[in-house]
């Protein structure tokens, strides 16, 4: 199985502050790479996807990039709505495989 | 609207089997593989088993791999996931979960998930 290594495991952040998170796959997934948001109690939520592209209602603070084995998930500005786990999941290999998550928190 | 609403969660002894469901709404059932993801207490996401638009294409997490059995039914746009041997390491949330493609590709749209408890 594909596997998917976050960075770090928690983050802590104060609100208005930019917060960069890692993800690095065991081998080459070209940019077949999302990003989710999950929230105690709620669905995951699909935020980037082709490492890159936002999803419709993702707003422009998030950004993707990297390509190969290197993703990298920005928050440029963070809310009081962006504290949650953040998860990278690859898509290249049946099955898809999510990364351990990221803990982004208040600080 | 795309809809995805699973069921047949519950308690269930170690060793005993359980057959989870996912009705689907809102999209051409055909066209998209659909996946289970779990997360155990504490735990992270894991997709577990994933299946092709058509049905004819499966995959499955190592840890699951030869006890769990995901299928689909077109004639009810429904997902299943058949749990065999259980044990308390597969206690967790269900999450039925459509991806973007007809074979793969990211999830888009996910359904609010499901309680297995494996205890004695």
């Amino acid at each position: 199985e594909m596997v998917m290594t976050q960075t770090p495991a928690t983050l802590s952040v104060s609100p208005g502050e930019r917060a960069t998170l890692s993800c690095r796959a065991s081998q080459t997934i070209s940019n077949n790479l999302a990003w989710y948001q999950h929230k105690p109690g709620q669905a995951p939520r699909l935020l980037i996807y082709g490492a890159s592209a936002r999803a419709y209602d993702t707003p422009a603070r998030f950004s993707g990039s990297g390509s190969g084995t290197e993703f990298t998930l920005t928050i440029s500005s963070l809310q009081s709505e962006d504290f949650a786990v953040y998860y990278c999941q690859q898509y290249d290999h049946w099955p898809q495989t999510f990364g351990q998550g990221t803990s982004v928190q208040i600080k | 609207e795309v809809h995805l609403l699973e069921s047949g969660g519950g308690l269930v002894q170690p060793g005993g089997s359980l057959r989870l469901s996912c009705a689907t709404s809102g999209f051409t059932f055909n066209l998209h593989a659909l996946s289970w993801v779990r997360q155990g207490p504490g735990k992270g996401l894991e997709c577990i088993a994933s299946i092709s638009g058509s049905g004819g294409s499966t995959a499955y997490a190592d840890s699951v791999k030869g006890r769990f059995i995901i299928s689909r039914d077109s004639s009810k746009n429904t997902l299943f996931l058949e749990m065999n041997r259980l044990t308390a390491e597969d206690t967790a949330i269900y999450f039925c979960a459509r991806t973007d493609g007809y074979n793969s590709g990211w999830t888009d749209y996910w359904g609010q998930g499901t309680l297995v408890t494996v205890s004695s």
